[in-house]
């Protein structure tokens, strides 16, 4: 079965340096997505970034990227020149399948980022 | 991106009683879900909502407590039935991005509380 592990339920940050939010995942599938939200404390869910499974380039948003290791199953997001807006729950999901999935997703129990200033 | 919005954003209710959630979107959409975040977790979909067809439940949720509507391809209901304190979550609706594997947009949520 499918499965997101996030193994820090916090972190903490100084601002304007680069964190690494780690996310693990199980399936059987070989075409899959792996999705990173920000939630902030208003319980929007703020899509962040993409990586598909095929995808042979690490995904990069701006100050976001992904750390995507397929081998190790591991798509970690990197947060660059943090800042203090970026204090919030971060989630990592999975949505299993090709072309003809569901596109639901699987989330993670999250990681609440906090930035010093 | 897709704008999705949502109402009621919150609502404190008495047990025993149902809400109903509304979310609106700005474009026609095959595929809609709904999500529940209950406190200090994670997000647990809970059916999907496709027009035309009936929902498609998740396992450990029921049509009898959370019927869905979807009358067309921009709107869809959710609602919650004879509510009790555990039902005390946000519950946000979500759709598909145009590069459908690649992207998923959420509504901003309802937070709801069951007294």
């Amino acid at each position: 079965a499918q499965k997101i592990t996030q193994t820090q339920p916090g972190m903490f940050v100084q601002e304007k340096e680069a964190v690494t939010l780690d996310c693990t995942y199980d399936t059987s599938d070989q075409s899959y997505g792996l999705f990173w939200y920000k939630q902030p404390s208003s319980g929007e869910m703020i899509f962040l970034i993409y990586q598909g499974s095929y995808d042979e380039q690490n995904a990069t948003e701006g100050r976001y990227s992904l750390n995507f290791q397929k081998a190790r199953k591991s798509a970690n997001l990197v947060i660059s020149a943090s800042q203090l807006g970026d204090s919030a729950m971060y989630f990592c999901a999975m949505r299993e399948g090709g072309a003809d999935s569901s596109y639901k997703l699987i989330f993670g129990s999250g990681t609440r980022l906090l930035v010093r200033p | 991106s897709a704008v999705i919005s949502q109402k009621p954003s919150r609502d404190i209710c008495q047990r025993g009683t149902s809400l109903t959630i509304q979310c609106q979107v700005d474009s026609q959409v095959t595929m809609m879900f709904w999500y529940r975040q209950q406190p200090g977790q994670s997000l647990t979909l809970i059916a999907t909502a496709n027009q035309g067809s009936e929902a498609t439940y998740e396992s450990g949720f029921v049509i009898d407590k959370f019927p869905i509507s979807r009358p067309n391809l921009t709107f869809s209901t959710l609602t919650v039935s004879n509510m009790s304190p555990e039902d005390s979550s946000i519950y946000l609706c979500s759709v598909p991005g145009l590069a459908l594997q690649e992207t998923q947009y959420f509504g901003p949520g309802t937070r709801l509380l069951v007294l």
